[in-house]
């Protein structure tokens, strides 16, 4: 069964630090996501990636996040300057767009920043 | 308007119990509920979900209700086992192209053996 992956799986980094979370969808998937999870909180919306272009942000979607569709195959979220408070479980997710309207999410990408 | 409330918090039963969870939301533009289960250190995954046009969905041991009118909806699991213990999450969405997920606060259930 086709699967979303993402890299790393757990990734430490300094306070202030650039980080790029990666993930490949599921082929012929139209519709992207990323949504965090703080240890122990739920799931958050991110952002939502169509067409090459964001079609909705959240509030925790500041200028320090970014997403890009780099090639035909990857889509990654970028942390510009990480903060403590970033520290969390990563998901990418993606959806079909056809009937169903499933969304699959990725294993995840644990961040820590120390 | 797009929260959705969950409770409980935690469920603990005994092995062989129903265990019940119920979400409320506010949105009546929502028209897709899934419901995910989340085992610790994992991604969610989807276990059932539920479209506005059905009231009920049942699948082996697991089924949903929904109440549209009421707003809310909820997870039914009967004759639990120990490896049903996990955190489940509802979600609840519009179901016209990209909208995103909202989740609730999830509910911790225990299931003993």
């Amino acid at each position: 069964e086709p699967e979303v992956t993402q890299t790393p799986s757990h990734q430490v980094t300094q306070m202030g630090q650039e980080v790029i979370l990666r993930c490949v969808p599921i082929s012929n998937h139209l519709y992207f996501y990323w949504y965090r999870q703080i240890l122990g909180q739920k799931v958050e919306f991110l952002v939502s990636f169509y067409n090459n272009e964001i079609s909705e942000k959240s509030e925790i979607f500041d200028d320090q996040f970014s997403v890009e569709r780099p090639d035909g195959s990857n889509f990654t979220l970028k942390i510009r300057s990480t903060k403590l408070e970033d520290s969390a479980m990563y998901f990418c997710a993606s959806m079909s767009g056809h009937s169903g309207n499933t969304i699959y999410f990725g294993e995840g990408s644990w961040l820590t920043v120390v | 308007g797009e929260n959705v409330e969950q409770h409980p918090s935690t469920l603990s039963v005994q092995e062989g119990d129903s265990a019940v969870i119920k979400c409320t939301y506010s949105d009546s533009a929502s028209n897709y509920f899934p419901w995910y289960k989340q085992e610790l250190g994992k991604r969610p995954q989807l276990i059932i979900d539920i479209r506005s046009n059905v009231g009920e969905k049942k699948d082996q041991r697991i089924a949903v209700t929904l109440n549209k009118t009421a707003k809310h909806f909820s997870l039914h699991i009967t004759e639990t086992q120990p490896e049903d213990s996990a955190v489940y999450f509802c979600a609840h969405r519009g179901d016209t192209g990209f909208q995103k997920l909202v989740f609730g606060t999830g509910t911790r259930l225990l299931v003993s053996p």
